[in-house]
């Protein structure tokens, strides 16, 4: 069955310092990830999708992931973070039951430090 | 731009009482999702729907009913509100239920929920 990992409930980090939030997965079949973002107060939003090919993603607002089978991983980072960061971070995983569905992580909340 | 919308963001009801969420989406999407997310749980899905009057259990179906009698709307019933209900509700849209390659899931803002 598939399951996803979310290492560190909570992450902090300086504005401007590198964000590094950790996905793990586990799936019989090559997966499609996912990793969402929730600003407070707000629903998901799709940051960005590993489907097939190129294993490292572009998303929005300068997040990239990047899919390494060989360690079932597909965290997720930023350069330099911006106060504007700060939310939860969710990491998915796309599972087939009937119709495809989406396994969820436990989140990450992420917090910019000034 | 899809839209989402869930009838109330926050909602305070009594234990016993049946509660209804609503969902609606905009853009003819086949697919439609209720989650429940709760702190160090991530989301966890509850119904799913991929065709009208067509629904399906998730992973924590009990306690909880749904209703999609039109393609936009998918409703979220809970018969009889208990306090381990309390939670953040959010509703999902997608356009198929069959190519998750270049499909996505759209989400509502969220219902919280307390049922005191």
């Amino acid at each position: 069955a598939q399951s996803v990992t979310q290492l560190g409930s909570h992450v902090s980090v300086s504005e401007g310092a590198l964000v590094l939030l950790r996905c793990n997965y586990s799936s019989s079949v090559p997966p499609y990830l996912f990793w969402y973002v929730q600003y407070p107060n707000q629903g998901l939003q799709l940051l960005l999708k590993y489907t097939t090919g190129a294993t490292l993603v572009k998303g929005i607002n300068g997040f990239e992931a990047e899919f390494k089978k060989s360690e079932t991983s597909f965290h997720l980072t930023k350069p330099s973070a911006h106060m504007s960061d700060a939310a939860e971070y969710f990491c998915a995983v796309s599972i087939i039951q009937g119709a495809q569905k989406l396994v969820f992580g436990q989140g990450t909340r992420l917090t910019i430090n000034p | 731009d899809v839209k989402v919308t869930q009838s109330s963001r926050y909602l305070v009801k009594r234990t016993g009482e049946k509660v209804f969420l609503e969902c609606v989406q905009d853009m003819d999407h086949e697919n439609m999702f209720w989650y429940r997310q709760d702190p160090g749980l991530g989301l966890r899905l509850i119904y799913f729907s991929y065709d009208v009057k067509m629904k399906e259990k998730g992973d924590i179906p009990e306690g909880y009913s749904v209703s999609r009698e039109k393609k936009e709307r998918f409703s979220l019933i809970l018969e009889s509100a208990s306090t381990n209900q309390t939670s953040m509700y959010l509703c999902a849209s997608s356009l198929s239920a069959w190519d998750m390659k270049t499909d996505t899931q759209y989400f509502g803002p969220g219902t919280r929920l307390t049922v005191l």
